[in-house]
């Protein structure tokens, strides 16, 4: 099994600029999250998706978008880059929203904003 | 709102040093906890959790016991090996279902 896999593994961007950002995790997992790391500053919640065709914001939601595609499928827009969106980005998945699931996290898309 | 506060690094060790890196949160409830493990250029993975108090969970050598009454889940481990090089960070699973991280603690290992 694959888990969880993104694309692309590193990006640069010009100011301005839109990506999307693509998730996918093969374990039939009900919920997805986008996570953003930063230096210094753990792991903060972008957006997640309960379960198909619902999303929600998490803590710093600004500046993005999602789409929950599928079940599989799980997407994170940028539509305008800014420099303070370059970041670490990382999916991951989970069985529900309870608060003792794992969550199964890809190994990470570097986003570089110029 | 919930948190988690854990110590800051880098540490370093030599080969065979005891670990601990605490870890201390505030939440309303009785959330799970977890600790997360990121080696250089990968994603995270989960080293162990602990649903309720004083669950300890175990991996790997590493161990952490849920401590509600110090509202602590501190990491420990007797023997550190150089492959336990990696930045580790405690979590608790926060209302939304996601995971709220502390800032993370780098560990090196010198051989």
């Amino acid at each position: 099994n694959a888990g969880v896999t993104q694309t692309p593994k590193f990006q640069v961007l010009k100011t301005g600029q839109s990506m999307t950002l693509q998730c996918a995790q093969d374990m039939n997992h009900n919920s997805m999250y986008w996570y953003r790391q930063d230096p210094g500053m753990g792991l903060r919640l972008i957006y997640y998706s309960a379960s198909e065709g619902t999303t929600d914001k998490g803590e710093v939601p600004n500046g993005y978008n999602v789409s929950r595609l599928n079940k599989r499928e799980f997407s994170l827009r940028l539509e305008s880059a800014a420099p303070s969106q370059t970041s670490v980005y990382f999916c991951a998945s989970s069985g529900g929203l309870a608060v003792q699931e794992t969550q199964y996290f890809g190994p990470g898309t570097r986003l570089l904003v110029l | 709102g919930d948190s988690v506060t854990q110590m800051e690094g880098p540490v370093t060790l030599s080969e065979e040093a005891f670990l601990t890196i605490n870890c201390t949160y505030t939440a309303t409830g009785y959330p799970s906890l977890f600790w997360y493990v990121q080696y250089p250029g990968e994603g995270l993975q989960l080293l162990l959790k602990a649903t309720k108090a004083d669950d300890k969970g175990s991996n790997k050598g590493f161990e952490a016991t849920y401590r509600k009454e110090t509202t602590s889940f501190h990491l420990e481990k007797g023997s550190v090996q150089v492959s336990d090089s990696a930045v580790y960070f405690c979590a608790l699973g926060g209302s939304q279902g996601n995971l709220i991280f502390g800032k993370g603690t780098k560990l090196s290992v010198k051989p």
